[in-house]
């Protein structure tokens, strides 16, 4: 699985967007950006993935550079409920298995 | 239903214990795994199950022993534990093997005294 790098710690103000990169500059045609957080005390959840195309959902948007080498996980809105540590993850479909790197903090702030 | 349930919570068990954590999950997922994590570190991958039966075992010694006793529960029968093995143990489900949507547990908290 290619290796990522996120910065170890953000701050957003609550309502503004909260962007969280990542570099994953030696990821491979066939491995898919996957995002997940974890708020203290509870398991990863997952939050979205994408291939190459941008993509939405109810929680985030996810922007993928067209050489696929970072991407972007924006939280339009950002509230108190979102701190949390955000991990980002590239991984084959048939690999089985996916390695967490160290995560960012998200804190959001009043 | 889209939990995974893992009991207990907590855990205290002496190093000449036998205990066991157990996992379960009712969205007729195929695949299921158990992650380590320290305090501050990132969860790693410690089994992976495909159709009960065991996929991935990254190098984990033989005092933890997974077993898929069917296709909604798992077990991790812990064994002469060190105080270093104290941890947060998180199982997981996903469709197959193949899809990585990943389901957590909230965990199991280990203490090993």
């Amino acid at each position: 699985d290619a290796k990522t790098t996120q910065p170890p710690s953000m701050d957003c103000a609550e309502g503004r967007a909260a962007n969280l990169p990542c570099n994953h500059s030696t990821i491979s045609g066939n491995e898919y950006v996957y995002w997940y957080r974890q708020i203290h005390s509870q398991g990863p959840q997952y939050i979205i993935h994408g291939l190459k195309n941008n993509e939405t959902n109810e929680m985030a948007s996810l922007i993928i550079t067209e050489d696929r080498k970072s991407s972007t996980l924006i939280l339009p809105h950002a509230t108190l409920r979102d701190t949390a540590v955000y991990y980002c993850i590239v991984k084959e479909t048939n690999a089985g298995k996916s390695t967490f790197g160290d995560g960012t903090t998200l804190t959001v702030k009043p | 239903d889209t939990e995974v349930t893992q009991t207990p919570k907590h855990l205290v068990m002496g190093m000449t214990n036998k205990k066991s954590l157990k996992c379960e999950q009712h969205m007729g997922h195929r695949a299921m795994y158990w992650y380590k994590q320290k305090a501050k570190k990132p969860p790693e991958l410690m089994f992976v199950y495909s159709y009960e039966k065991l996929s991935i075992n990254e190098s984990v010694p033989s005092r933890f022993s997974p077993e898929c006793p069917n296709s909604s529960l798992l077990n991790l029968h812990l064994h002469a534990l060190q105080p270093e093995d104290s941890a947060l143990y998180l199982c997981a489900s996903s469709q197959s093997q193949r899809n990585e949507k990943l389901f957590f547990g909230s965990g199991t908290q280990l203490s090993v005294l």
